[in-house]
């Protein structure tokens, strides 16, 4: 069974440092991975999608990476915002017919102004 | 329209009523996917629709849940019976086709007391 973890569950920064979030997975079966973010009250904002034979895709200041052999994927945000202040999801699509996300844990991140 | 819509936003019930969710997806997009999320359990899929195709409702919890989608457009979750435990908020997310970027709505708050 697919198991996504992300870590750290919350992290804390002052505006501007660069960071990044993690996301791992135990069957490297999948079929793409997608970034999300969800603010407080409000449904999910895509934010990147990798197909599995990509290595990363960016989208001005975010970067996602994906290495299926290790079972990791990593969002690198560069100069934070306070505007980046919400709940980060990673899914995946499994390999096979199957459509369903399966979703991490979240990783909440607040940029301190 | 310009992105997917859910109602009620917010919905209060009594325990062993009965509670209808609607959806409406991004015009033209196929597939679409109902997802809950609960503090608990994080997010978890339900059930997929995919054109014409037969729903994939493995993610449904028990007979209680059921959902239809009526001319490939709007979506219905009922949750008949209703406990406690179904307390959570209810996605709904569409994409244009299968493995495509899934876009998701607002999400309905469901509350049984």
């Amino acid at each position: 069974k697919q198991e996504v973890t992300q870590i750290p569950a919350a992290l804390s920064v002052p505006e501007g440092e660069n960071l990044v979030l993690n996301c791992s997975f135990t069957d490297s079966a999948i079929y793409n991975l997608q970034w999300f973010r969800q603010d407080p009250g409000k449904g999910l904002t895509s934010l990147l999608l990798i197909q599995s034979s990509q290595r990363e895709q960016t989208s001005g200041r975010l970067n996602a990476s994906l290495d299926k052999s290790s079972g990791r994927s990593t969002l690198y945000i560069a100069a934070s915002q306070p505007g980046d202040s919400a709940t980060y999801l990673c899914a995946l699509r499994g390999g096979g017919a199957t459509n369903k996300l399966i979703f991490g844990t979240g990783t909440l991140l607040a940029v301190q102004p | 329209g310009a992105g997917v819509s859910q109602s009620p936003s917010n919905k209060v019930t009594e325990k062993g009523k009965d509670v209808e969710l609607r959806c409406d997806p991004i015009s033209g997009h196929t597939a679409l996917y109902w997802y809950r999320q609960s503090l608990g359990q994080g997010l978890e899929f339900l059930i997929y629709f995919q054109g014409n195709s037969a729903p994939d409702k493995s993610g449904l919890p028990s007979d209680r849940f059921s959902a239809e989608r009526t001319g490939g457009s709007v979506s219905t979750l009922t949750i008949q019976r209703t406990q406690q435990e179904d307390s959570a908020v209810y996605l709904c997310a569409s994409s244009l086709g299968t493995g495509g970027v899934q876009y998701f709505g607002p999400g309905t708050r469901l509350t049984v007391t």
